[in-house]
């Protein structure tokens, strides 16, 4: 069974622009975690979906969002990028979701994001 | 809130030496608990998880963690160290909605 897949591996953009992550789960997973990894700030949740649905969101900025689709691949869209905004963005798959304690999440390589 | 804490940023062995990283947790309820690694420019990976079962978790590549609820401490150990096992060790507590991440604990090894 294929792992979850994040694309791109590497992005260089310059501030002010926008850039869309893409994030295909495992096979059969219907839920997608975004986390954003920095140094300075460790590994912080971003959002999770579900079936589509947005169900939690962690204390970023509404720059930051992101969207599911029918199939559970899922896409983060950071707008007006800043230069904070450098750093390695996680996905994760899980198949009940976030809210069941014993669901486990499965991490993508990641992409990693630089802001110059 | 639920949360975890890793003593120690960095730790060194030699090879074939005890590894033991450090995590203690805080939580209202009980608590489920991971360790996930992370090797150089890739994404995290789950070692072992405490979902309330038995107490010592078996993990993958020879890693154990133990659940003591009288120190709120689940800690990683390996009896001998391997060159491999250089990466980032994450201590995580599931919370409502999310995984809350530990700070990290960088391992070296030594030959």
């Amino acid at each position: 069974k294929a792992g979850v897949t994040q694309t791109p591996r590497y992005l260089i953009k310059t501030r002010g622009q926008q850039v869309t992550l893409s994030c295909s789960p495992i096979s059969g997973h219907r839920s997608v975690s975004w986390y954003q990894q920095t140094p300075g700030q460790g590994l912080q949740f971003l959002f999770e979906y579900f079936s589509e649905t947005q169900r939690n969101k962690g204390n970023f900025p509404g720059r930051f969002s992101g969207r599911q689709f029918s199939n559970s691949r899922s896409e983060m869209n950071v707008s007006t990028l800043e230069l904070g905004d450098s750093a390695l963005y996680l996905c994760a798959s899980s198949l009940e979701g976030a809210r069941v304690n014993k669901n486990i999440q499965y991490f993508g390589a990641g992409t990693r994001l630089s802001v110059l | 809130a639920q949360s975890v804490t890793q003593l120690g940023s960095h730790v060194s062995v030699s090879e074939g030496a005890l590894v033991l990283l450090r995590c203690n947790y805080s939580s209202s309820v009980p608590p489920y608990l991971f360790w996930y690694v992370q090797y150089p420019n890739q994404g995290l990976q789950l070692l072992l998880k405490y979902t309330s079962a038995a107490t010592l978790v078996k993990g993958i590549n020879g890693f154990e963690a133990e659940f003591k609820k009288s120190e709120t401490s689940f800690h990683l150990t390996k009896p001998s160290a391997h060159m491999s096992d250089a990466a980032e060790y994450f201590c995580a507590v599931k919370g409502t909605d999310k995984l809350i991440f530990g700070t990290g604990t960088r391992l070296q090894v030594f030959p």
